[in-house]
């Protein structure tokens, strides 16, 4: 079974600032097969980043996914209020086929 | 635009049976690979099943929490996917949503339906 571990599980940063999140997996993962979810509090999760570096549809491009192997990041480059929300990792293709992290709350400081 | 509308949440008892529906619009439902995923109060997101479209063999996988206790089904004619949950427990409460499959990744979701599972 694949185990993803996200970290930091709180990152508390300012508007303007450049947010670097992980996502590690317990075993290999083929890039195809990582994507990226936003969720805001109350409100539905929202595809980010699908293929490990590909914006879904409607994503700013200050959201940028990059990894390979068992060590995947989503960056965001300069963040913006809209921004503040918890992200989870998710993988296909290993039993489970489909898993998530635990996710990472990014916070306004 | 795409729209999934989930239902059929409500309070059951340990034990019980609940049928979900997801009703979609806005996409060819039939050429669609579906899924369920789950989120407990306050907690992350926990993948329920899959189910591939007709064309691909309408199959069907689940995780092993739930193998054997819920079903995934789809009536193509009326663009509508269902989750079948029996012997249900009460670490099954959760707000569960539908979701359409691309991209081996989940594009877009509903809006959820909540279960409780409660005595």
């Amino acid at each position: 079974e694949i185990v993803l571990t996200q970290s930091p599980g709180t990152l508390s940063l300012s508007p303007g600032e450049r947010a670097t999140l992980s996502c590690r997996a317990s075993q290999s993962v083929s890039s195809t097969y990582l994507a990226w979810y936003q969720q805001k509090p109350g409100q539905t999760p929202r595809l980010v980043i699908h293929g490990a570096s590909s914006r879904a549809t409607g994503i700013p491009d200050r959201f940028s996914g990059s990894g390979s192997g068992t060590d995947f990041t989503l960056t965001i480059s300069r963040l913006e209020p809209e921004d503040f929300a918890v992200y989870y990792c998710q993988q296909y293709g290993s039993s489970p086929l489909y898993s998530f992290g635990q996710g990472t709350k990014l916070e306004i400081k | 635009e795409v729209q999934l509308v989930e239902s059929g949440g409500g309070l059951v008892k340990p034990g019980g049976s609940l049928r979900l529906s997801c009703t979609a619009s806005g996409f060819a439902f039939t050429d669609a690979w579906m899924s369920w995923v789950r989120q407990a109060p306050g907690k992350g997101l926990e993948w329920v099943g899959r189910i591939k479209s007709k064309t691909h063999g309408g199959t069907t996988d689940y995780p092993a929490p739930v193998k054997g206790r819920f079903t995934i089904s789809r009536d193509d004619s009326k663009n509508t996917l269902y989750l079948q949950m029996n012997s249900l427990k009460t670490e099954d409460t959760a707000l569960y949503f539908c979701a359409t499959l691309a991209n081996w990744s989940l594009d877009y979701w509903g809006q959820g339906t909540l279960v409780t599972v409660s005595s």
